[in-house]
């Protein structure tokens, strides 16, 4: 079974572009989420979706950061425009469902994003 | 503000030691605890999902114990191996719909 895969693995971009990070979950998840890790410090939670809802978004830094999960499948995360405190490795993890948050998390291998 | 610790920041130890490490959480809610494995540019893996005081849990090489009263979980390695090298983390939810709240890690180095 394949796991949570996200692309790009890298991206290396100037302050003031746009950047699209997207994830696609495990298959059959119906919850996904988004976490980044700046500057060596702690994983932080930025969003959860339930299938295409999101039900929690309240780590999302700003409103340059917006998700979607159309259709409930995969979901992307478009920053724009970048600041160079965006940089950092972006993570996205799925799990079943039945539980919430007592389920077991698969995580994806993580977006470097360098904003220059 | 809610504080996940983890103590040590890293630690050393020879092929074959036993290790054990620790993540504190505010005890006043409590809903789950995650452990996970972390290799550096590799994925977060998860080792444990513990929801009940008094949980003890085990894979292998490794256990965890939990204590939801005090507010802290114990993650132990028996007999380390070097590809146990890597961070140890725990993350922690106070009720069901809150976000999860990652701890800054355990760095574990294990000397052939």
């Amino acid at each position: 079974e394949a796991g949570v895969t996200q692309f790009p693995s890298h991206s290396v971009i100037e302050k003031g572009q746009t950047v699209t990070l997207r994830c696609d979950p495990i298959s059959g998840h119906d919850n996904l989420y988004w976490y980044r890790r700046v500057m060596g410090k702690e994983i932080k939670f930025l969003l959860h979706f339930v299938k295409e809802s999101k039900q929690d978004e309240s780590g999302m830094p700003n409103n340059r950061f917006l998700a979607e999960r159309t259709g409930g499948t995969y979901s992307t995360l478009k920053v724009q425009p970048a600041e160079l405190e965006d940089s950092g490795v972006y993570f996205c993890a799925s799990s079943q469902g039945v539980s919430g948050s007592r389920d077991e998390q698969f995580f994806g291998p993580g977006t470097r994003l360098t904003v220059l | 503000i809610l504080n996940v610790e983890q103590s040590p920041q890293s630690l050393h130890v020879q092929e074959g030691d036993s290790t054990n490490f620790t993540c504190s959480f505010p005890s006043s809610n409590f809903y789950a605890l995650h452990w996970y494995r972390w290799e550096t540019a590799k994925s977060p893996e998860a080792l444990f999902v513990m929801t009940l005081n008094g949980d003890e849990k085990k894979k292998g090489r490794i256990s965890a114990t939990l204590n939801t009263k005090e507010g802290y979980s114990y993650l132990y390695i028996k007999g380390s191996q070097p590809e146990d090298s890597a961070t140890y983390l725990c993350a922690y939810m106070k009720t069901s719909y809150d976000k999860v709240i990652f701890g800054p890690g355990t760095s574990l180095s294990v000397i052939p």
